[in-house]
């Protein structure tokens, strides 16, 4: 089973910041957090993963709080493009195969 | 950028027939795997490939299940004898190690319909 919690869906204004929350409360000290979406029936697109140091790329910022019980996905711009299904993941399995929950499906609005 | 490639992108085959779902992971990738989404379901972790053996698989992947590589670019899944329920999304991907920080690349999907 997933080892995360997520809101089943959100909704975000285009142009606003998406903040999508994530419980990883049983998270293991060298395990990673990731961030994937899946855009409609498409293969999942990796975002952006992370350990215990905040971290930014191009597509977004993760927010990994102290006690690394839980995290937050930062979109800062959203637009129409990233209405999608985000996952948040803690990789488990000693090969690395990531297991996938439910997810939050974003809708971004115009 | 690289991408993952998978082929075909849409298969219907009837029950009982053998299918063989195809994949070109990034050249330096060494970590493979299958997964698996029936519609409006999860994704499904099927397998895991390393160093040319499985190296996981789940309670999913049984004896229906094969995979190989090959040659040195192609990475292969056969069902044979389907069955109804095996009509899904399969997922390729691949990644350069799972020494936890690096992401997965991941193809576009099969569409397997099992008539």
């Amino acid at each position: 089973d997933a080892k995360t919690t997520q809101p089943p869906s959100m909704d975000c204004a285009e142009g606003r910041a998406a903040n999508l929350p994530c419980n990883h409360s049983t998270i293991s000290g060298n395990e990673y957090v990731y961030w994937y979406r899946q855009i409609h029936s498409q293969g999942p697109q990796y975002i952006i993963h992370g350990l215990k140091n905040n971290e930014t790329n191009e597509m977004a910022s993760l927010i990994i709080t102290e006690d690394r019980k839980s995290s937050t996905l930062i979109l800062p711009h959203a637009t129409l493009r990233d209405t999608a299904v985000y996952y948040c993941i803690v990789q488990g399995g000693s090969q690395g195969n990531l297991i996938f929950g439910k997810g939050t499906k974003l809708s971004v609005k115009p | 950028e690289p991408e993952v490639t998978q082929t075909p992108s849409h298969q219907v085959t009837q029950m009982g027939q053998e299918v063989i779902l195809r994949c070109v992971p990034i050249s330096n990738h060494l970590y493979f795997y299958w997964y698996r989404q029936i519609l409006g379901q999860k994704v499904e972790f099927l397998v895991s490939f390393y160093n040319n053996e499985i190296s996981e698989k789940s309670e999913i992947f049984d004896d229906q299940f094969s995979v190989e590589r090959p040659d040195g670019s192609n990475f292969t899944l056969k069902i044979r004898s389907t069955k109804l329920e095996d009509s899904a999304m399969y997922f390729c991907a691949s990644t350069v190690g799972v020494r936890r920080n690096y992401g997965y690349t991941f193809g576009s999907g099969t569409r397997l319909t099992v008539v």
